[in-house]
C-alpha cells in the first residue's frame, strides 16, 4: 500500500535557527508533494505544493525564502524552516500523491521552538 | 479562495449513539477525503469520494458535488472514536490540484 514517512516526529529548535523535516513516500510515486503546517488551535494550512517537473507553488504567507522546499525526485522531498520563530511552532504535515489519485499523509513533524 | 466550512467543531456523543459531521465547499470541489486524526497525531484516512456514498463499519460519508457538500455519519459510537475529524477537498484532479482542509470537529464518547 502507499505510505508516507515523515522524520523527524518531533523537534525541538532554539528560536532563530533552522530545522529540516523530510518526507519519504513507499509503494508510489509521488508526483506531488504538499507540505501543510497545522499551528496550535487552527486547521491545516497548505505552505506549497510541489509537482514534479512544475516550480513549486507557494501559498500567500509563505515563501521560498523562509520554507525552502526539495523534491528531487518521486518518492521524497524535504523542507527547511529557516530562522524558526514562535509563530513556526505546530505540526508540519507531508502529503504525496500520483495524478488522479487521493492524497496519503505522513505522521507530521511536531516542531515546537524554544 | 477556496473555503471548507466544516461544523460542528466540538461534538460529545454517548456511546451507542450516531451523529453526523458536516463540510460545506464555497466552491465546486471535484473530491473530499474524510480524516481522522489520533492520538498520536496522525491522520488517518478514512474515506476518499469523487461522488456519492461509502461506506466503511460504523462511518458513512457522502459527497454531493453539485450541491457544495459532504457528510459523515457515525453509528454506534464507540470510547476510541474519540479524536479529531477533518473534512479536505480538491478542485481538480490533476497533478496541481491542491487539497483545503475544514477546521475539523473534535469528537469525545463518552461512558
Amino acid at each position: 500500500g502507499a505510505l508516507v514517512y515523515q522524520y523527524p516526529r518531533r523537534t525541538i529548535c532554539k528560536s532563530g535557527t533552522s530545522m529540516r523535516m523530510e518526507c519519504q513516500a513507499v509503494g508510489f510515486q509521488a508526483t506531488s508533494v504538499a507540505w501543510y503546517r497545522q499551528s496550535p488551535q487552527k486547521t491545516f494550512e497548505l505552505i506549497a505544493l510541489s509537482t514534479v517537473n512544475s516550480a513549486i507553488k507557494y501559498e500567500q504567507n509563505f515563501t521560498q525564502e523562509k520554507f525552502p522546499i526539495s523534491h528531487p525526485n518521486l518518492s521524497f522531498s524535504s523542507m527547511t524552516v529557516l530562522n524558526a520563530y514562535l509563530e513556526d511552532r505546530g505540526l508540519y504535515l507531508c502529503g504525496a500523491r500520483t495524478e488522479n489519485s487521493d492524497y496519503t499523509f505522513g505522521s507530521g513533524t511536531r516542531l515546537l521552538v524554544i | 479562495g477556496d473555503q471548507v466550512e466544516q461544523s460542528p467543531s466540538a461534538l460529545s456523543l454517548h456511546e451507542g449513539t450516531g451523529s453526523a459531521l458536516r463540510c460545506n465547499f464555497t466552491t465546486t470541489m471535484r473530491a473530499v477525503q474524510w480524516f481522522r486524526k489520533n492520538s498520536r497525531g496522525s491522520l488517518i484516512n478514512l474515506f476518499y469520494l469523487a461522488s456519492g456514498t461509502k461506506e466503511n463499519g460504523r462511518l458513512k460519508s457522502a459527497f454531493d458535488s453539485k450541491e457544495r457538500y459532504s457528510t459523515l455519519h457515525i453509528r454506534d459510537a464507540q470510547l476510541e472514536d474519540s479524536g479529531t475529524y477533518f473534512c479536505a477537498a480538491r478542485r481538480d484532479n490533476n497533478a496541481g490540484a491542491k487539497l483545503t482542509f475544514g477546521g475539523g470537529t473534535r469528537l469525545t464518547v463518552r461512558p
